[in-house]
């Protein structure tokens, strides 16, 4: 069974610019959720999509933006990019709402703000 | 506001020498706590979910516990390619649903031969 996957691996953007991250989650998940892995930080929340909704955000601003697609799959976009955004996002993906089950992650994407 | 704290930040160990790594968390209400290990690079790889005191769960060389104030995650007779961050995240038990984890900072574990 395929896992979550990421693109890109890596992103390289200067400051003002936007980012656009995609994933596709595990075959009969649902629910996308981002995340940002910042040094030092650890994975803080950003993002999460249910059946095309978004269901709630993390204390992130709204410059950071998303949506979910009707095959699930998600994409993540970063405006007016800062050079404190430079981090690896993830994407993890779950089946259901009930909050019982577990999150499963991609790889990620590096982001690098120049 | 929902706080995991995760002890020690780091940890190194000889090859079978067995510990402990320390998850302390505080939420209004557990629906789970999960453990990942991470790679450096990677996204995070899911151990184990607990759901409730006194819930033990078993992989391999790892063992994770539960109690009303935190979890352990212990390794037995590690080997060097058990060496990565092992991180501990809660999702409460709020809001009737699923929702983002809260994560720790993570235990950089290191294994010498």
């Amino acid at each position: 069974e395929a896992g979550v996957t990421q693109s890109p691996t890596h992103l390289i953007k200067t400051r003002g610019q936007q980012a656009t991250l995609r994933c596709s989650p595990i075959s009969g998940h649902t629910s996308v959720y981002w995340y940002q892995q910042a040094l030092g930080l650890g994975l803080q929340f950003l993002l999460w999509y249910d059946e095309g909704e978004e269901r709630n955000r993390g204390n992130f601003p709204p410059r950071f933006s998303g949506r979910q697609f009707p095959n699930y799959s998600s994409e993540l976009n970063v405006n007016a990019l800062e050079l404190e955004d430079s981090a690896l996002y993830l994407c993890a993906s779950s089946w259901g709402t009930s909050g019982y089950n577990e999150q499963f992650f991609g790889p990620g994407t590096r982001l690098t703000v120049l | 506001e929902d706080q995991v704290t995760q002890s020690p930040e780091a940890l190194r160990l000889q090859e079978g020498e067995s510990s402990s790594l320390n998850c302390s968390y505080t939420v209004s209400g557990l629906r789970g706590l999960f453990w990942y290990r991470q790679d450096p690079g990677k996204g995070p790889e899911f151990l184990f979910t607990l759901y409730s005191a006194g819930e033990e769960k078993e992989k391999e060389r790892l063992k994770a516990t539960l109690t009303k104030k935190e979890s352990f995650l212990h390794i037995t007779a590690p080997k060097p390619e058990d060496s990565a961050t092992y991180l501990c995240a809660v999702q409460p038990d709020s809001g009737g649903g699923a929702d983002g984890l809260t994560f720790g900072k993570g235990t950089h574990l290191i294994i010498q031969p």
